[in-house]
């Protein structure tokens, strides 16, 4: 089973501080994506990496993809309440043409004004 | 529609009992998922469509669950002799064609009493 692991499961900030949220597996992914679920919502996707040591900007939020395409990283700047949600990781193996999308056990992140 | 619509929202049933969960996805999107996601877990791959036939099944935990999409648009997944541990927040995506980005509907919350 390739697995993703998800750090923290939980995080409890106030808002304007920084936080890191970090995605890890043993297995090589042909692409990473992270998305954001609020409570009775569905996932929506925030970015796709593809290339590894790949970093791209979303406003507050900086993703990387790992060199060697096994780890990814969200960074959120300054935090606000609005962000508050369940940050979920989820990768492609092999060629990525397939419909098989792994995800993480997923990150609650709660910013308390 | 405007986006991927999941009928019922929520659904109580009798352990033994059988259910059907009904994804109305974008229209003209070919792909189609389904995920199952436990309390405080990331979404877990069941089976996925590609029009009308299922592209990968393996995720489907045994032979009481089955999917179909007789038509290449709406998708009924079923589910034979309902047990306590099938309850959860099944989730429907869908996608354009498969690789491209995913949408997903709100959730059917199952619970089996």
């Amino acid at each position: 089973t390739q697995l993703l692991e998800q750090s923290p499961q939980f995080l409890s900030i106030q808002e304007g501080e920084n936080l890191t949220v970090y995605c890890n597996s043993s297995s090589v992914f042909s692409s990473l994506q992270w998305y954001r679920q609020e409570p009775g919502e569905g996932p929506v996707l925030l970015v796709t990496v593809v290339t590894g040591g790949e970093v791209k900007k979303l406003k507050r939020l900086t993703f990387q993809f790992g060199d060697a395409r096994k780890d990814s990283s969200l960074h959120i700047t300054a935090a606000q309440t609005g962000d508050t949600g369940l940050y979920l990781c989820a990768g492609h193996h092999g060629s990525g043409n397939t419909g098989k999308l792994i995800f993480g056990q997923g990150t609650t992140l709660q910013v308390k004004p | 529609g405007a986006g991927v619509s999941q009928t019922p929202s929520n659904k109580v049933t009798e352990k033994g009992k059988y259910v059907e969960l009904r994804c109305d996805p974008i229209s003209g999107h070919t792909a189609l998922y389904w995920y199952r996601q436990s309390l405080g877990q990331g979404p877990e791959f069941l089976i996925y469509f590609q029009g009308t036939g299922a592209a990968d099944d393996s995720g489907l935990p045994n032979d009481r669950f089955f999917a179909v999409r007789p038509e290449g648009s709406v998708s009924t997944l079923k589910i034979q002799r309902t047990e306590r541990g099938d309850s959860a927040v099944y989730l429907c995506a869908s996608s354009l064609t498969q690789g491209q980005q995913r949408f997903f509907g709100q959730g059917t919350r199952l619970t089996v009493v």
